[in-house]
Parts: C-alpha cells; structure tokens; sequence
C-alpha cells in the first residue's frame, strides 16, 4: 500500500506545453513537498505547502487539504524541466513519505 | 548556506573493504536522514537522526552503520558490503522541531557507491 500515489507515471510533452502531475496521498499531514531530481543528479526542493498554492516562475503548486490531492503545473514547458519530478509528503514525525515520481520528457 | 554536503561524489569498493560517506550541513537542522536510492526508483530510507540521536532505523543490514558525532555532521560506514548494496546514497536534513512540522526537506548531491 502507497501512502503517496503519483500520475501519471511517465510524461512526454512539446516544448511550450502546459503539464500537469497529480499526486494523491492516504495519511495526515503537515506538509506536501514537491521535488525535482535531474538524470544521475541529487533532488531539489521546489515546494513545501500546506494549503492553497504557490507560484515559482513558471511552477506552480496546489493542494487540496480535504481531497487530499495536489498538483503541480508547469507552464511554457522547456527541454531543460525534462527530470523525474517528487511528491513527498511529511507529518509531525520526521518521517517522508514519496512517491514513485513522474518522469517528464520535454522534446524541443 | 543552505547546503548539504556530501562527500565522496563517487566510491567505488570491494566486498571486504571499509569505507564511509560523510554529509554536513549548516543550516542549524536537527534532523537529518540516509535514504538509499536505485535507478528509476525514488528514494527509500534507511536512517533518521533526530537531535543526534538514532529515531528511525528501517530494517537496515549491519553492514551499514550510522553515526551522528554531531549536529551538523552525519557519517554512514559500509562494512562488507554487497554488488546489491550499489546504489546512490542520498543525505538530507530538515528542521526537524520536535511536535512541530518537520520543515522542508534539503537533500545533498548523493554518494554513487559501486561494489565489486
């Protein structure tokens, strides 16, 4: 059983196109965090959010407490976003509980 | 600074060999983790330290040893290590407030161990 459910699995989109990645999780928790990881390479956080949303140049993030679901949009996509992209989510513990991510292809 | 720190970048060792992969940050965090992570897979861990005390072991084989010498410095030992046991050795480290949230999560470039 996955605390944290990621879709879709692999992305492949046109440079310039609007992306999205849902995630969905099953437990409480304090934080959501969405995370970039580039081929070979260590994770980035992007974001940290516990409601509403947040907007970082062309990322934003959003996430819906009662639905327990999040997502995060990319706009004007661009070869160099191509990475595997993270939900993790965290409670009171410090325990982080991820997803299996979200491969993103961006084709020039 | 809102770096961590990991050093070496690659390792290459054999079965019978001793060596350790050493992390740091200084960010003034007090939790701080090892999470193991296989190509194509996201990261699993393996240990957390929570204010330089051991709070979270995850079934991990005693050939792996975690050491907290400090706040701001995390060692992982490898002793007769395994060809499975390659991987990408991850350190990160959070806040970590104790009943609070534990705060973003700040990873370092990882370790790529390779074991003959």
């Amino acid at each position: 059983k996955n605390e944290v459910e990621q879709s879709p699995q692999n992305l492949t989109a046109q440079e310039g196109e609007f992306i999205t990645i849902n995630c969905s999780y099953s437990v409480g928790i304090s934080a959501l965090h969405w995370l970039q990881q580039h081929p070979g390479g260590g994770i980035v956080s992007l974001f940290m959010l516990s409601s509403g949303k947040k907007k970082h140049g062309r990322l934003i993030a959003t996430i819906n407490i009662q639905e327990k679901h999040s997502s995060l949009h990319i706009t004007a996509s661009h070869p160099r976003d191509s990475a595997v992209y993270i939900c993790a989510v965290s409670g009171t513990g410090n325990q982080f509980y991820f997803g299996t991510g979200t491969s993103l292809t961006v084709i020039p | 600074d809102t770096e961590v720190t990991q050093t070496p970048k690659h390792l290459v060792m054999g079965m019978t060999n001793k060596k350790s992969l050493k992390c740091e940050q200084h960010m003034g965090h007090r939790a701080m983790y090892w999470y193991k992570q296989k190509a194509k897979k996201p990261p699993e861990l393996m240990f957390v330290y929570s204010y330089e005390k051991l709070s979270i072991n995850e079934s991990v084989p005693s050939r792996f040893s975690p050491e907290c010498p400090n706040s701001s410095l995390l060692n992982l030992h490898l002793h007769a290590l395994q060809p499975e046991d390659s991987a990408l050795y991850l350190c990160a480290s959070s806040q970590g407030h104790l009943g609070l949230s534990t705060g973003e999560l700040f990873f370092g470039e990882g370790s790529r161990l390779t074991v003959l």
